[in-house]
């Protein structure tokens, strides 16, 4: 039973570019949220996909934004990239029906 | 007020102690709450979650909530040199998708 994945592993962008993460549910899960993780700190939430519509989002600014597939794939976009936006970013799956949310391993992104 | 509140640490316990972690939270409408462990480089895992008051065990691990005191523990029963790590709490408003988490707390199990 595969667990949440996550693409890229690693990534470094220069300032002002554009990048795509990629996320992919665990077996059975439905829902996919994102978190950013600064070094240090709690992962801070994103936002949440369920049937492919944002259902919440946290306080980031719209250079953050999303999509969910049909097969409850989910991407982060995050447009003219900062420096401020390095940082671990983590995808957690979950079923529509419980709350316990399962973290993919993560995309470490470096901004220089 | 921050939404969640986590002692920094480090906290260090020698190898078969009991490690006792803390948190609060703001929003005396939470109903869910989650214990993460994470280890260095690596992303949050799962290891309790409980919704009632009371004590929750699994294992080694067992997770008290106070509702009315707004606070959730993590003990980690004959702690062992693995069991180091950062641990978050994470809680889930009343009308909330999302986790809102703590800063964590790092511990260290010394042999």
């Amino acid at each position: 039973d595969a667990g949440v994945t996550q693409s890229p592993t690693h990534l470094i962008k220069t300032r002002g570019q554009q990048v795509t993460l990629r996320c992919s549910p665990k077996s059975g899960h439905d829902t996919v949220s994102w978190y950013q993780q600064a070094l240090g700190q709690g992962p801070q939430f994103i936002f949440q996909y369920y049937e492919e519509e944002e259902r919440q989002r946290g306080n980031f600014p719209d250079r953050f934004s999303g999509h969910q597939f049909p097969n409850y794939s989910s991407e982060l976009n995050v447009n003219a990239l900062l420096l401020g936006d390095s940082a671990l970013y983590l995808c957690a799956s979950s079923s529509s029906w419980a709350y316990e949310q399962y973290f993919g391993p993560g995309t470490r992104l470096t901004v220089t | 007020q921050k939404e969640v509140e986590q002692n920094s640490g480090p906290l260090s316990v020698p190898e078969g102690a009991i490690a006792s972690l803390n948190c609060t939270y703001s929003d005396r409408g939470s109903q869910s709450f989650f214990w993460y462990r994470q280890y260095s480089g690596k992303s949050p895992e799962l290891i309790m979650f409980i919704y009632s008051n009371g004590d929750k065990e699994d294992g080694r691990f067992t997770a008290q909530l106070n509702k009315a005191s707004q606070y959730v523990s993590l003990l980690i029963r004959d702690s062992q040199p693995s069991d180091s790590a950062t641990y978050l709490c994470a809680v889930r408003g009343p009308n909330d998708y999302k986790l809102s988490f703590g800063a964590g707390t790092t511990v260290t199990v010394r042999a």
